[in-house]
């Protein structure tokens, strides 16, 4: 599968716990995002990068919650201290800036990383 | 702040129906709209774009700026249109053409 690939992609932890989420994107895709998904919810918008440069952070992203791009390649999410709410499904999703007319090409999907905290 | 509402959170037709999934939208500059779908345990996919003009698996949306609407039209439900179904806003002005998502419509297409 050369997609979007999450790992892992279950992960139950206790509340207080640090977790790590891994995102590798499309080979090519110079852009990243994460967006998180409750239940019964659209997925909403938390950080992204162009290359290894993160260029916009939600309001919904807590001090608690730090991204990387080290190399402009994968991407890691941590969230430090985990609370209950923070129980979600967590997307990665990449595309292609080219700019020109048609500036960026679509957003491809991971299968995401399902967190539950007990 | 841009905004997307799905006023249907469940929407059921049989097959051979018409359907047609409703998004409205607030933004204030030039949007650009989609339609996403995520089929049981798969993952969110693009169905289509705005700017493409283009018919996937029969499906059309069609962008009105004057009702602010993105529906989605299906003349012929199938079964295996089955699925969620997201309304996408993004914008050339809009930091990293990042999405704003509605809530989503789930379609059960009944035989």
């Amino acid at each position: 599968d050369t997609g979007v690939s999450q790992n892992p992609r279950h992960k139950i932890t206790k509340r207080g716990q640090n977790v790590t989420f891994r995102c590798d994107p499309i080979s090519e895709h110079n852009r990243l995002y994460w967006y998180r998904q409750t239940l019964g919810q659209g997925p909403e918008f938390l950080t992204y990068f162009q290359n290894e440069a993160q260029l916009e952070k939600s309001r919904l992203l807590s001090d608690r919650f730090s991204a990387e791009r080290p190399k402009g390649s994968f991407s890691t999410l941590e969230i430090q201290r985990t609370e209950q709410g923070d129980s979600a499904m967590y997307l990665c999703a990449s595309s292609l800036f080219k700019g020109g007319p048609i500036m960026n090409t679509e957003a491809f999907f991971g299968q995401g990383t399902r967190l539950t905290v007990v | 702040a841009q905004r997307v509402t799905q006023p249907e959170k469940l929407l059921s037709v049989f097959k051979g129906a018409p359907v047609e999934l409703k998004c409205n939208y607030s933004y204030s500059g030039s949007p650009e709209l989609f339609w996403y779908v995520q089929y049981s345990r798969q993952r969110l996919q693009l169905l289509l774009r705005h700017i493409s003009r283009e018919s996937i698996k029969g499906f059309t949306a069609d962008l009105n700026k004057g009702e602010t609407s993105f529906h989605l039209k299906k003349p012929f439900a199938q079964e295996e249109d089955s699925a969620m179904y997201y309304c996408a806003l993004s914008g050339p002005f809009i930091s990293g053409s990042r999405l704003t998502f509605g809530e989503g419509t789930q379609l059960t297409v009944n035989p």
